[in-house]
């Protein structure tokens, strides 16, 4: 199957720095979204972006699906940016829904 | 519009004990998931449905778990007998369809004993 990997698998920032997670992947796919699980384990979807760029307040996204990776960019990072971030994918031609990462553990500090 | 609701949160069981976990997706969402996430990993499909047909459920250990979707609204995830490698979050998430974005309910915490 797919291959998802993600990195850093940790990040600790003081607030207000940037950063920049990254998930490449094994296969071309169809489908890509990045979740941010919360400290109380909700996961919310946070873009659905397959190939381009996007931006959503401090967060943006750009997937280069030629290249087979994606990246997430955080900027201005805030105490409830905490959490782990996982990019899932599908794969092209696949019927199943999106195998997921092994996730980024960011930590923003005060 | 109302998230996708599970219940029971917290459960906590012996090993070969049954138990079941149930799903409301948001409403007029087509398709409907369960993943299992073990502490430190990502979330891991189970099985998929679209309306009320199976999509997908290679990775569903079907010698003790089983799903179903009544009329294509609400789930139920059950697991008998229950191994102590099934402590896990269980997600239920659904779609309007497979192209869109996934909304992930709360999961429900099993703990087995």
């Amino acid at each position: 199957g797919i291959q998802v990997e993600q990195s850093p698998p940790d990040l600790i920032l003081q607030e207000g720095a940037n950063s920049t997670l990254r998930c490449n992947f094994s296969d071309s796919v169809n489908n890509l979204q990045w979740f941010h699980q919360n400290p109380w384990g909700q996961l919310i979807n946070l873009f659905y972006i397959p190939s381009g760029t996007k931006q959503n307040g401090r967060l943006s996204a750009t997937t280069v699906a030629t290249e087979r990776y994606s990246l997430l960019y955080i900027s201005s990072s805030q105490t409830t940016d905490s959490g782990v971030y996982f990019c899932a994918v599908r794969p092209s031609g696949s019927a199943r829904q999106l195998t997921f990462g092994s996730g980024t553990q960011l930590t923003v500090l005060p | 519009e109302a998230g996708v609701a599970q219940s029971p949160r917290y459960k906590i069981i012996e090993k070969r004990q049954s138990v079941a976990f149930w799903c409301n997706p948001i409403s007029g969402h087509a398709t409907l998931y369960w993943y299992q996430q073990i502490l430190g990993q990502g979330p891991k499909l189970l099985i998929q449905f679209q309306n009320n047909g199976v999509v997908d459920d290679s990775q569903l250990p079907k010698d003790r778990f089983s799903a179903e979707r009544l009329k294509g609204v609400d789930s139920t995830l059950k697991i008998q007998p229950a191994k102590l490698e099934d402590s896990a979050v269980y997600l239920c998430a659904s779609s309007y369809d497979r192209e869109r974005l996934m909304y992930f309910g709360p999961g429900t915490r099993l703990t087995v004993t």
